[in-house]
């Protein structure tokens, strides 16, 4: 079974561009999760989607928004992009309306020049 | 201090060893999760644990949970270089709408 896959792996922005990554969950998850890691440090949670809606969103200004599709894949998109938005930006999914573990993706690294 | 902190931030030890971390978290829980992170890589579940669970094995791992005191810990027994990770707790609740929240994280180093 194939697990969560993540694009691109890398990506390389100059401030003020817009960046869009993408993801695909396990076959069967309708929940996709977003996490945004900056060095060195841990997960803070942007967005969750489940059976294509948004259902809750972090702490995290509107220029960060995303969309889930009807195949439950998920797209985050960052406007305006900072220099502070450089992370690993990890996607994760897990099976509707379970709070059990979720099964994450290998991130893509947001790099802000 | 936010929910799920990890203690210590960072951890050494020699192959062998034990090597044990904490989680401390505010708020009741539904389930703690811990996961491992190896540099810069998607995050791997380890083990989850239930708010009516005290303690719980997996392989060379044990987790205890212990609601009282909001506190979970994670021992990782006869440790091998390979255990060389990032590992975070992760709690969830009823109260956050499912999503986790993740502490930042003990980082772990087995010298072999």
């Amino acid at each position: 079974e194939a697990g969560v896959t993540q694009s691109p792996t890398h990506l390389i922005k100059t401030r003020g561009q817009q960046a869009t990554l993408r993801c695909s969950p396990i076959s069967g998850h309708t929940s996709v999760y977003w996490y945004q890691q900056a060095l060195g440090l841990g997960l803070q949670f942007l967005l969750w989607y489940d059976e294509g809606e948004e259902r809750n969103r972090g702490n995290f200004p509107p220029r960060f928004s995303g969309r889930q599709f009807p195949n439950y894949s998920s797209e985050l998109n960052v406007n305006a992009l900072e220099l502070e938005d450089s992370a690993l930006y990890l996607c994760a999914s897990r099976t509707s309306g379970t709070y059990n573990e979720q099964f994450f993706g290998p991130g893509t690294r947001l790099t802000v020049l | 201090s936010q929910q799920g902190e990890e203690d210590p931030q960072a951890l050494s030890i020699q192959e062998g060893e034990n090597a044990t971390m904490n989680c401390s978290y505010k708020t009741s829980i539904n389930n703690l999760q811990w996961y491992r992170q190896n540099s810069g890589r998607g995050l791997v579940h380890l083990i989850l644990i239930r708010s009516n669970e005290r303690e719980k094995h997996s392989g060379r791992l044990r987790v205890t949970l212990d609601t009282s005191k909001k506190s979970s810990s994670l021992l990782i027994t006869a440790s091998r270089a390979a255990d060389t990770a990032s590992y975070f707790c992760a709690t969830v609740s009823g109260t956050n709408a499912g999503k986790s929240t993740f502490g930042d994280g003990t980082t772990l180093t087995v010298k072999p």
